[in-house]
C-alpha cells in the first residue's frame, strides 16, 4: 500500500518568513495529494489539495508544488502568521483509493 | 448544514472491554471514512464505507470493525481493548469517497483504554 512520510515533524519560524514541509510518496499510482491543517484541540481542515495532473497550486498565502518523478510534494506557506500555527498533514491517495496520512508537522509561528 | 457529528466525545475504558463509537455524516453524504489519531502516528487509516458497504479498509488487526446504516451513519467497534487502542478516533464524510474530493472530519472520540 501507499506509505507517506512527512519532515520535518516540528518547525519554528518567525512571524513574516516561510515555511516549508515536504512529503514523500510511494505508491506511483497515486494520483491526489490534499493538505490538512488541525489547530489545537479542532478537527483536521482541508486548507489545498492538488491533482498529479498539475505541478503547482497556489491560494494567497499557501502553495503546493508536485514533483511526480521524485514522487514528493511540498507545502509552502508564505508571510507566515500566529494563526498558522497548528499541525499540518499530508496526504495521498493511492492506487487502491484510500487516503494515507503523514505523521503532521507541528508548525509555530513565533510573533 | 449540520457538520459531522461524533459521539461519545470521551470515554474510559478498561482493558479486554469492547467499545462502540458513532459517527453522523453530514446530510447526503454517503462516504464514512474512519481514522485513528495517535500522537507521532498521524492519522491512520481504518477503513471506509460508502452505502452501507465498506469499501476499503487499512492496515488495523480483525478487532476493529464497523458497518453503515442506510442513513449513511456509521458505528464502529472495538473489541478486546488494548492499552495501545488509546487514540482519538476521528470520522470523516464525503461526498464521493474513494479518497476524493475534501474530507470533513468531526471532533473525534477520545478513547482511554486503563
Amino acid at each position: 500500500g501507499e506509505n507517506v512520510e512527512q519532515h520535518p515533524s516540528t518547525l519554528s519560524v518567525q512571524e513574516g518568513d516561510s515555511a516549508v514541509i515536504k512529503c514523500t510518496y510511494s505508491d506511483s499510482a497515486s494520483n491526489y495529494f490534499p493538505w490538512y491543517k488541525q489547530e489545537l484541540g479542532k478537527r483536521p481542515q482541508l486548507i489545498i489539495d492538488i491533482r498529479s495532473n498539475v505541478g503547482e497550486k497556489k491560494d494567497q498565502r499557501i502553495a503546493v508544488t508536485l514533483n511526480k518523478t521524485a514522487k514528493h510534494f511540498s507545502l509552502h506557506i508564505t508571510e507566515t502568521q500566529p494563526e498558522d500555527s497548528a499541525v499540518y498533514f499530508c496526504a495521498a491517495r493511492g492506487g487502491a483509493n484510500n487516503l494515507f496520512f503523514g505523521t503532521g508537522t507541528r508548525l509555530t509561528v513565533i510573533p | 448544514k449540520a457538520g459531522v457529528t461524533q459521539t461519545p466525545r470521551y470515554l474510559i475504558k478498561t482493558r479486554g472491554q469492547q467499545v462502540t463509537l458513532s459517527c453522523s455524516p453530514i446530510s447526503g453524504h454517503r462516504s464514512v471514512s474512519w481514522y485513528q489519531q495517535t500522537p507521532g502516528q498521524g492519522l491512520q487509516f481504518l477503513f471506509e464505507y460508502f452505502s452501507e458497504t465498506q469499501r476499503n479498509k487499512g492496515n488495523f488487526p480483525g478487532r476493529f470493525s464497523g458497518r453503515q446504516f442506510s442513513n449513511s451513519r456509521s458505528e464502529m467497534n472495538v473489541s478486546t481493548l488494548e492499552l495501545g487502542d488509546s487514540a482519538l478516533y476521528l470520522c470523516a464524510s464525503s461526498a464521493s469517497g474513494g479518497g476524493t474530493g475534501e474530507l470533513f472530519f468531526g471532533e473525534g472520540s477520545r478513547l482511554t483504554v486503563l
